[in-house]
């Protein structure tokens, strides 16, 4: 069964900072890993889908990084703003890149 | 394009009360998922529909929630009776079920419904 947990729970941060959200799947057979954008009291924003034979995807200020020999992914934000503040949750897709697992998320607070 | 439809967004009820929730996909999307996200915790998936038919609904404590997919369309998730441990966000999101350029489902998400059992 798969697991997937994320490090740290929550972040501050000064604005202008790189910063870096990490996340950690227990079962290394997955499609696609993606990352999303939840803002509080909103659905899921998809940001980023890395497919199984990826290394990373950009877009924008944020760059994902998938080792699924080692079951990790990394969400790489660069000059980070205050818009950036939300939780961001990452998930492992199986079966052909449906039935999601998600990670707890990672609470993002960039002071201005 | 509209998005994913959900209602009501907020909802409070007793426990051992019922409730229902509704969800409209983005025309065309054949895939439809039901998942209850408890605060702090990521989503967890309840019920996976594929047109009218369930495709995965082994997360689903059966013995209170019901869900139904009649026409292939919209849905509805119910609670009856709801405890206070189903306190969560419900969300709904749907996908076209297939992959487009071997790569997107279109996977999308709705704002979500927001209950509380007191």
């Amino acid at each position: 069964k798969q697991e997937v947990t994320q490090i740290p729970a929550a972040l501050s941060v000064p604005e202008g900072e790189n910063l870096v959200l990490n996340c950690s799947f227990t079962d290394s057979a997955i499609y696609n890993l993606q990352w999303f954008r939840q803002d509080p009291g909103k659905g899921l924003t998809s940001l980023l889908l890395i497919q199984s034979s990826q290394r990373e995807q950009t877009s924008g200020r944020l760059n994902a990084s998938l080792d699924k020999s080692s079951g990790r992914s990394t969400l790489y934000i660069a000059a980070s703003q205050p818009g950036d503040s939300a939780t961001y949750l990452c998930a492992c897709a199986g079966n052909y890149g449906q039935n999601f697992v998600f990670g707890p998320g990672t609470r993002l607070s960039v002071l201005p | 394009e509209a998005g994913v439809a959900q209602s009501p967004r907020y909802k409070i009820i007793e426990k051992r009360q019922s409730v229902a929730f509704w969800c409209n996909p983005i025309s065309g999307h054949a895939t439809l998922y039901w998942y209850q996200q408890i605060l702090g915790q990521g989503p967890k998936l309840l019920i996976q529909f594929q047109n009218n038919g369930v495709v995965d609904d082994s997360q689903l404590p059966k013995d209170r929630f019901s869900a139904e997919r009649l026409k292939g369309v919209d849905s509805t998730l119910k609670i009856q009776p709801a405890k206070l441990e189903d306190s969560a966000v419900y969300l709904c999101a749907s996908s076209l079920g297939r992959p487009v350029s071997g790569l997107d489902y279109g996977y999308t998400f709705g704002s979500g419904t927001r209950l509380t059992v007191v």
